[in-house]
Formats: structure tokens, C-alpha cells, sequence
């Protein structure tokens, strides 16, 4: 089936680095969804991406959809605290699924 | 508004046992998604619901089954439950196509 593929699984920085992520698949996607996921609750949706190339900034979010359309990657700026959580890409299937990256978890530490 | 809702928050069964768990979307969606999250990995899409008829279907052995009410919300129901199957349930909302929207999750334990 088809499968994202995120790195790095986990980061550890210091508050007030940048962070950049990334998610590959070996499949053409028509979107690319970021979410957040803190602990005991469900995903939050970040950011969404519906063209190949598209950059989108949410605050101190940026995704990109990859002009392949095979590959996404989200930076966040000046982390603080409140970003720890594992980030997820996912993507959406025109049958109304969506597949799940594994995540990668942020620490950050003050 | 309330977001999705779904409950229980916390259940434990032992092996062989059925398990019901339930949804209540976003007021207004009609559209509802069930994923299963072991720990550590992200989310595995089950069903997809809409108007009460199933849209989708992950890549799930029959013991897994679900159903939407005429209100929108839904049932999942796993039969014969194995160690497996211990994982976060999460239901999804959305409009018929769009964002989805996650509820807490059920966290289900198998003994």
C-alpha cells in the first residue's frame, strides 16, 4: 500500500531554533496535510497543501508540496515550549482516507 | 461548538471479548472516519462513513465493523479482540469532502 516515509523520527533542540522536517512517499499525492498530535488527544490539523509547489505559511509554520509530488517538508521557526508533540504528514485519497505518516517527535527544551 | 466527541476515554477488555466504541461528530458533518493508532505509529485508516453507507475500508480483518445513525454518529465494533488489537481509536469528522477533524480517542486495552 502506499506508505509516507518521515525523518527524522525525533529531534531534540533548544528553544528558539528552527526545526525542518520532512515526509517522502514513493507515490503521487494531489494533497499533503501536517498535523500535530499532543499527548491523549487526537491530531490537529497545521497546515494544508493542494498544489505541487505550494508554499503555506500558518504563524511560525511553512509547508511545501514538493514539485515532484512525492515529497512534502514543514519548518517551524523559533520553537518554544508549546511545540513539543509528534507531527504527522498524512495524505488523502479521493476515497476519503487518509494515510498516515509515523511521525517525528519534538523536543524542545527551554 | 463542541468538537467530536467519543467515548469511552479508556477501556480494558480481555482476549476474545467484543468492544463497542462511539462517535459523535462535529454538528453539521455528515462524514465520519475511524483510524487506529498503535503506539508509536501514526494513525491506520479503517472505515470511512457518510450519509450511513460506507465509503472506505482499510486494510482491516472482518472482526472490525461500524455503522453511522440517522444523526451522524457511529458505532465501531470489534469482534473476538486479540492483544493486537490494543491501540488509540480516534474517529474523524468532516464536512463530505474536506479537513477532518479528530476526537480524543478511545485508548483500548486487550488483556
Amino acid at each position: 500500500g502506499q506508505q509516507l516515509n518521515q525523518s527524522p523520527q525525533s529531534m531534540f533542540i533548544q528553544e528558539g531554533e528552527d526545526v525542518s522536517m520532512n515526509c517522502t512517499s514513493s507515490s503521487i499525492f494531489n494533497t499533503w496535510l501536517w498535523y500535530k498530535q499532543d499527548p491523549g488527544e487526537g491530531p490537529v490539523l497545521l497546515i494544508a497543501l493542494y498544489k505541487a509547489g505550494e508554499l503555506t505559511s500558518n504563524g511560525r509554520l511553512t509547508a511545501q508540496f514538493g514539485i515532484t509530488r512525492k515529497d512534502s517538508f514543514l519548518n517551524i521557526s523559533a520553537s518554544i515550549p508549546s511545540d513539543v508533540g509528534i507531527y504527522f504528514c498524512a495524505s488523502n485519497t479521493n476515497a476519503g482516507k487518509s494515510t498516515f505518516g509515523d511521525g517525528t517527535t519534538l523536543t524542545v527544551k527551554p | 461548538d463542541a468538537g467530536v466527541t467519543q467515548s469511552p476515554t479508556h477501556l480494558i477488555k480481555t482476549r476474545g471479548q467484543h468492544v463497542t466504541l462511539r462517535c459523535s461528530p462535529i454538528s453539521g458533518h455528515k462524514s465520519v472516519s475511524w483510524y487506529q493508532q498503535v503506539l508509536g505509529q501514526g494513525p491506520q485508516f479503517i472505515f470511512q462513513y457518510y450519509e450511513k453507507e460506507e465509503r472506505g475500508r482499510g486494510n482491516f480483518p472482518d472482526r472490525f465493523s461500524a455503522r453511522q445513525f440517522p444523526n451522524y454518529s457511529s458505532e465501531l465494533n470489534v469482534n473476538a479482540l486479540l492483544l493486537g488489537d490494543s491501540a488509540l481509536y480516534l474517529c474523524a469528522s468532516s464536512l463530505e469532502v474536506g479537513e477532518q477533524f479528530f476526537g480524543p480517542g478511545t485508548r483500548l486495552t486487550v488483556l
